[in-house]
């Protein structure tokens, strides 16, 4: 079963504006990443947050975890039309680390 | 470096033929893995490797094999196709430490579409 779930699994904004997705995960995790899909292509990692992070930047993404609570979110700010992508959230959990499992991913799309 | 790439990218292949898919990597990562993506599933693991010789099963393993021979190509099998086996499958890799620090990031392939009809 997928440990991620992504929501909402649909977003349309105008450019310039933020978008926000949410990620909910099963059990205890190491770390977890976000990576985004253009359409026909392999996934872009973007992000990763460890478990003792709670918050995390890179340029116009911002990352939270709360693990109390089982879940992330990815803040993008001043989106922009190139932005329009699919977004995962994939988790490692605490036995291995090399095993990822993906959420069902987001579709963003933002209008120029 | 081309990074990881997936040979081939379109398949269609009819019910119980056989097929090899062939994952390549020349960023010298440990790890490498097989995702298959259906439309609202996300990706699933279908199979992974944490060394050359070494396989493990994903979520999704039934239908499929690997093999890890060398280092840098990981190889996944059906031997007799289904239609449920309709999907893109993507391939990826990675290396738990990179520039002395500590990473998980994987690497993805541009994917392969496969149609079983």
């Amino acid at each position: 079963s997928q440990q991620g779930e992504e929501d909402p699994q649909a977003l349309s904004i105008q450019e310039g504006e933020n978008a926000t997705m949410n990620c909910s995960y099963k059990t205890s995790i190491n770390n977890l990443q976000w990576y985004r899909q253009n359409s026909g292509r392999g996934l872009v990692h973007l992000i990763l947050i460890r478990s003792n992070e709670r918050e995390k930047h890179s340029g116009r993404l911002r990352v939270t975890l709360d693990t109390s609570k089982k879940s992330s979110s990815l803040l993008i700010t001043a989106s922009r039309a190139a932005d329009t992508a699919s977004y995962f959230c994939a988790t490692a959990g605490t036995s291995g680390t090399y095993k990822y499992i993906f959420g069902t991913g987001t579709r963003l799309k933002v209008l120029a | 470096n081309a990074g990881v790439t997936q040979t081939p990218k379109f398949r269609v292949l009819k019910t119980g033929q056989s097929m090899t898919l062939l994952c390549a990597q020349d960023m010298n990562h440990e790890y490498m893995y097989w995702y298959r993506q259906d439309p609202g599933m996300g990706l699933r693991l279908i199979h992974y490797s944490v060394g050359e010789g070494t396989t493990a099963k994903g979520e999704v393993p039934d239908g499929y094999n690997v093999s890890r021979l060398k280092k840098q190509n990981f190889l996944l099998g059906l031997e007799s196709a289904a239609p449920s086996q309709t999907s893109v499958y993507f391939c990826a890799s990675s290396t738990r430490v990179l520039a002395g620090v500590s990473t998980d990031t994987q690497y993805f392939g541009p994917g392969t579409r496969l149609t079983v009809l």
